[in-house]
């Protein structure tokens, strides 16, 4: 079945500066990658997604990159805020999210002001 | 219905004691999933719905989970003699086919503490 894995654990970052977080995965019929954000207390919320037929995508101060070749895509939040400190979880799903998503475990990302 | 709503938030009860949560998706929304979260952990599968048929179900599901959702609308988890190890956020997602892909939307969890 699909792994994901998913570096670094932590992050810290000053605001303003930019914050990288990777995931590589290990089945190759999975086509389709969301990213989440959780805040204490709260579930799961989208962020942005990519599907495997694009290389990046990007929404604001958020992308989202994806290399099919390697197995690997990464999210990038330019200007951190930090409003954006929180966890945040990579998937992967094949069947462009028609089965359930294997997440890896997740960044804590903290923005220091 | 602007959401995925989870009831209880919080439950806490004891070693062996049966615990049901409750999920109601987005009404529109034909797909249901349980998740299962631990603490410095990523959501891990536990079992979907489309609509009221039980498509499959994790290695993770015990023979003490039941999940179902008779009639295709709101879907209830059970637990039988539960265990500390049972402790944890159940989160409950919902998803509808947008185009060629598919959405999902989660709801904020019930957290589950055995003691």
């Amino acid at each position: 079945g699909e792994n994901v894995e998913q570096h670094p654990s932590t992050l810290s970052v000053q605001e303003g500066d930019s914050a990288v977080i990777k995931c590589t995965y290990s089945d190759s019929a999975s086509n389709y990658f969301p990213w989440y954000k959780q805040e204490l207390g709260k579930g799961p919320q989208l962020i942005i997604d990519i599907r495997s037929n694009v290389g990046e995508k990007k929404d604001q101060r958020i992308a989202v990159t994806l290399n099919k070749t390697a197995k690997h895509f990464s999210l990038h939040i330019t200007e951190t805020q930090p409003e954006d400190s929180a966890v945040y979880f990579c998937a992967a799903s094949r069947m462009g999210g028609n089965t359930p998503l294997v997440f890896g475990k997740g960044t804590r990302l903290s923005v220091i002001a | 219905d602007t959401g995925v709503s989870q009831n209880p938030r919080h439950k806490i009860t004891k070693r062996g004691q049966n615990v049901t949560f409750r999920c109601d998706p987005i009404s529109e929304h034909n797909r249901l999933y349980w998740y299962r979260q631990t603490l410095g952990q990523g959501p891990e599968f536990l079992t979907y719905f489309q609509n009221e048929a039980q498509l499959e179900k994790s290695r993770l599901l015990s023979d003490r989970f039941s999940a179902e959702r008779p009639k295709g609308s709101f879907s209830t988890l059970e637990i039988q003699r539960t265990e500390q190890g049972d402790s944890a956020m159940y989160l409950c997602a919902s998803s509808t086919r947008q185009g060629k892909h598919y959405g999902y939307t989660f709801g904020s969890g019930t957290r589950l503490t055995v003691v």
